[in-house]
């Protein structure tokens, strides 16, 4: 029952370097989600993906990219790594309809650019 | 501009006591409001949720109450445990079909044994 899995759990990174997030869901879900956590300002969507093949900004989609591989699979990626990029990054995956049922959350990475 | 707002960024509560978590909200159009906690290290994980047509929902020792009018929801636990400290959001869903779930800032609640 492995649910929402994120690698890797720690990264450090240079400002100026590049690095992909992986996010694997084995619940079938249709919808998946990237969010980022700072001190004071909760948790902030940057992409979204409504299903396999398509994907949407969020709040706080600047300077990055992301991939909906398949259904299973959502990428984030730094193409240019900022410090104010350091942040917690959670990976969420749902069915479509939140009013339904409830997102799922991986451990998240904490990632810290210098 | 922060649709979803907790203003308590941290509450301190003695074990047996009530908590009582604060939202509120700007956008008349949400419908529907989840309660997700975080422990250190963890994931949010959900808790409780509550529809718009009530205006309550219970389960076990957790509460959730909406106020419409006020567009005002509060999380209550009765008993409070150790267990609970904990990081609560409160979330509610933009869109339908498609939604994209706001977050409020979040509340850190330390039980006191």
């Amino acid at each position: 029952n492995a649910g929402v899995t994120q690698t890797p759990k720690f990264q450090v990174l240079k400002t100026g370097q590049s690095m992909t997030l992986q996010c694997a869901q084995d619940m079938n879900h249709n919808s998946m989600y990237w969010y980022r956590q700072d001190p004071g300002m909760g948790l902030r969507l940057i992409y979204y993906s409504a299903s396999e093949g398509t994907t949407d900004k969020g709040e706080v989609p600047n300077g990055y990219n992301v991939s909906r591989l398949n259904k299973r699979e959502f990428s984030l990626r730094l193409e240019s790594a900022a410090p104010s990029q350091t942040s917690v990054y959670f990976c969420a995956s749902s069915e479509a309809r939140f009013r339904d049922t409830e997102a799922f959350f991986g451990q998240g990475t904490r990632l810290t650019v210098v | 501009d922060q649709q979803v707002k907790q203003n308590s960024p941290s509450l301190s509560v003695q074990e047996g006591r009530i908590s009582i978590l604060n939202c509120d909200y700007t956008n008349s159009m949400f419908d529907y409001f989840l309660w997700y906690k975080k422990y250190p290290a963890e994931g949010p994980t959900f808790l409780i949720s509550i529809s718009s047509i009530k205006d309550k929902n219970e389960d076990g020792r957790f509460t959730v109450f909406l106020n419409k009018s006020a567009k005002h929801l509060s999380l209550h636990i009765v008993p409070s445990q150790p267990g609970d400290s904990a990081v609560y959001f409160c979330a509610a869903p933009e869109g339908w079909g498609n939604e994209k779930l706001t977050f409020g800032t979040g509340t850190r609640l330390t039980i006191i044994p």
